[in-house]
């Protein structure tokens, strides 16, 4: 089993939509977690943390489930710059990252 | 910005060379960490250094080797390239403060093995 995974993807979504990216990830012992963007041929940045309580930023929301080992990002009324690659990311108690493979979204006008 | 550099951004290099990556972490960071990304992959971990130490290593072999200086930049180095080594190689830095500290990656630097 792969330490993160993700849903494969692609998503292909119009401007205005709802859309939701699932991870479950195997390490009981992970500490924090986070969603992280990637444009195309660019690095990685941090979109948002995640915690147990949940929380938003804006259009976006982020859940964690730490009994599933269950992590969540929704996205409302997607903007045509929301295309990028998400990554679900999840860190141990000695600070390495773990990422999953990415998915893929591209919000259509 | 992130203020982590990373160079040079594009290298071609053939199969059997040695490579050398640099990274400068952000100021005040002391926490450097190498992935390597392949096409269609997520970054995966090669190694964190921590106070000119390594501190973590992933599934990588020998021949990838890395140093942190006294103001924390940090170089990564492989020896004995391969095609597969055909990457995005990121650097990230952070500062030890607790779970949720976050990494700023560098913009990356692309190798190419022929």
């Amino acid at each position: 089993r792969k330490e993160v995974e993700q849903d494969p993807g692609p998503f292909n979504v119009p401007e205005g939509a709802t859309v939701a990216f699932n991870c479950t990830y195997s390490n009981s012992a992970s500490q924090s977690f986070f969603w992280y963007r990637q444009d195309c041929r660019k690095e990685p940045k941090l979109l948002m943390s995640v915690y147990s309580s949940g929380n938003e930023d804006g259009r976006f929301t982020a859940q964690l489930n730490r009994a599933s080992q269950y992590i969540s990002l929704l996205i409302r009324d997607s903007k045509l710059s929301d295309s990028a690659t998400y990554l679900c990311v999840v860190r141990g108690s000695n600070y390495k990252l773990t990422f999953g493979k990415g998915t893929l979204l591209t919000v259509n006008p | 910005e992130t203020g982590v550099t990373q160079s040079p951004t594009h290298l071609i290099k053939t199969r059997g060379q040695q490579v050398t990556l640099r990274c400068s972490s952000q100021s005040g960071h002391n926490t450097v960490s190498w992935y390597q990304q392949a096409l269609g992959q997520g970054p995966q971990f090669i190694f964190q250094y921590y106070r000119e130490e390594e501190n973590g290593r992933g599934n990588f072999p020998p021949r990838f080797s890395g140093l942190q200086f006294p103001n924390y930049s940090s170089e990564l180095n492989v020896n004995a390239l391969e095609l597969d080594d055909s990457a995005l190689y990121l650097c990230a830095s952070s500062r030890r403060q607790g779970a949720g500290t976050e990494a700023f990656f560098g913009q990356g630097t692309r190798l190419t093995v022929v």
